[in-house]
């Protein structure tokens, strides 16, 4: 059965740090990986879609990278702002394709 | 604008009133499914639909029923509430199986007493 993990739980980091939250899974026989965010008491907003063939995405400051055959995908984040706290989440299809499978998320804080 | 719509966004009740949770996609999306979210458990899938008549069971489906008679709504319905039912509710849907970004409402914060 497919098991996300993130790490760290949580991180601080003062404004303008380049940071690197990780995502691992157990299972490589993925469709694709996404990365979400999600603040307090808000819904998920997607960040990046990572298709099982492509090693990589960009969007302004975010960078995700997905290792299919090591089972691990990274979010660098550069620059951070305080704007960018929240709890950023990933998920993976599960092998029929019929549901996501999240970790637990990466709770971000950023101090000014 | 592109977006899944959920009514109520917050919702106190007691155990044993039915309730139902709507869920409405605007981008004729064939694939959607409902998510709770729990302090340390994360998301977990409740049912989906891959399409119009279409619904099957995800990972948390007891106490929960779902329909998808038009393609853009899939309401959430809990026939008698219990308090373990208290969760944070989200409604997501895809342009189909696999493959597409996931879009997410904003989530449905129901307690149950």
């Amino acid at each position: 059965k497919q098991e996300v993990t993130q790490i760290p739980a949580a991180l601080s980091v003062p404004e303008g740090e380049n940071l690197v939250l990780n995502c691992s899974f157990t299972d490589s026989a993925i469709y694709n990986l996404q990365w979400f965010r999600q603040d307090p008491g808000k819904g998920l907003t997607s960040l990046l879609l990572i298709q099982s063939s492509q090693r990589e995405q960009t969007s302004g400051r975010l960078n995700a990278s997905l290792d299919k055959s090591s089972g691990r995908s990274t979010l660098y984040i550069a620059a951070s702002q305080p704007g960018d706290s929240a709890t950023y989440l990933c998920a993976v299809n599960n092998q029929a394709g019929t549901a996501l499978i999240f970790g637990k998320g990466t709770t971000l804080s950023v101090s000014s | 604008e592109a977006q899944v719509t959920q009514n109520p966004r917050y919702l106190i009740t007691v155990t044993g009133k039915k309730l139902t949770v709507t869920c409405s996609q605007n981008m004729n999306h064939e694939y959607m499914s409902w998510y709770r979210q729990d302090p340390g458990l994360g998301l977990r899938q409740i049912y989906y639909s891959m399409n119009v008549e279409v619904t099957d069971k995800g990972d948390v489906p007891e106490g929960y029923k779902v329909s998808r008679k038009e393609k853009r709504n899939f309401p959430l319905i809990l026939e008698s509430p219990s308090p373990n039912q208290t969760s944070l509710y989200f409604c997501a849907s895809t342009k189909n199986v696999g493959y597409t970004e996931a879009f997410f409402g904003q989530g449905t914060r129901l307690t149950v007493v």
